[in-house]
């Protein structure tokens, strides 16, 4: 089991250029979701998918996308990068998204976008 | 609404001594309440969760946390601290469904 993997690890990008983070998670699970993680900021969601063909807006949805076309796969996009998206960026997965179930995360993605 | 604060943004222990990280949040409800940590470079581990029930919980690494509902607060605790403790510190609350709200973290440094 690998569990949740993303790539890349690093990324620079310039202002208004696309990307897509890509996460896999080998768990079978149905619930995935993206974060961004700031200084003295935690955590906050981004996107979520409770199963595949279904997501949803989190706390920071703003410059991002997402789709759930397989269970295992949950990319995230950057249609136009804006250096307010430099952060780091970790996505992960639970069996079904209850409220009790452990979620497990990525090694993450640090973005810069200059 | 939700939120989750960890007053202490950076804490300092000599390896030996004991450890108390503190998270206040605050919920309508019976909160669902998880503490994360994060080694450098890496990305987070659940070290232990609370639901309901003993308000002791104990965790994975020699952990344990404490529900304390009437001051609306969940401290991390550790007897003794170890030189690969060094980490990052995080306290969530669960929102609707999965979704966490994370508290801003504790940085702990541990002194040799």
């Amino acid at each position: 089991n690998a569990g949740v993997t993303q790539t890349p690890k690093f990324q620079v990008l310039k202002t208004g250029q696309s990307m897509t983070l890509q996460c896999a998670q080998d768990m079978n699970h149905e619930y995935m979701s993206w974060y961004r993680q700031d200084p003295g900021m935690g955590l906050r969601l981004i996107h979520y998918s409770v199963g595949a063909g279904i997501t949803d807006q989190g706390e920071v949805p703003n410059g991002y996308n997402v789709s759930r076309s397989t269970t295992e796969d949950f990319p995230l996009r950057l249609l136009s990068a804006a250096p307010s998206q430099t952060s780091v960026y970790f996505c992960a997965s639970s069996y079904d998204g209850g409220a009790g179930d452990e979620q497990f995360f990525g090694p993450g993605t640090r973005l810069t976008v200059l | 609404a939700q939120s989750v604060t960890q007053p202490d943004i950076h804490i300092t222990v000599s390896e030996g001594a004991s450890l108390e990280l503190r998270c206040n949040y605050s919920y309508g409800a019976t909160p669902y309440l998880f503490w994360y940590v994060q080694s450098p470079g890496q990305g987070l581990q659940l070290l232990l969760k609370y639901f309901s029930g003993d308000t002791l919980v104990q965790g994975i690494k020699g952990f344990e946390a404490e529900f304390k509902r009437s001051q609306s607060s969940f401290n991390l605790r550790k007897p003794s601290v170890h030189w690969s403790d060094a980490a990052e510190y995080f306290c969530a609350v669960v929102k609707a469904g999965n979704m966490l709200t994370f508290g801003g973290g504790t940085r702990l440094m541990v002194k040799p």
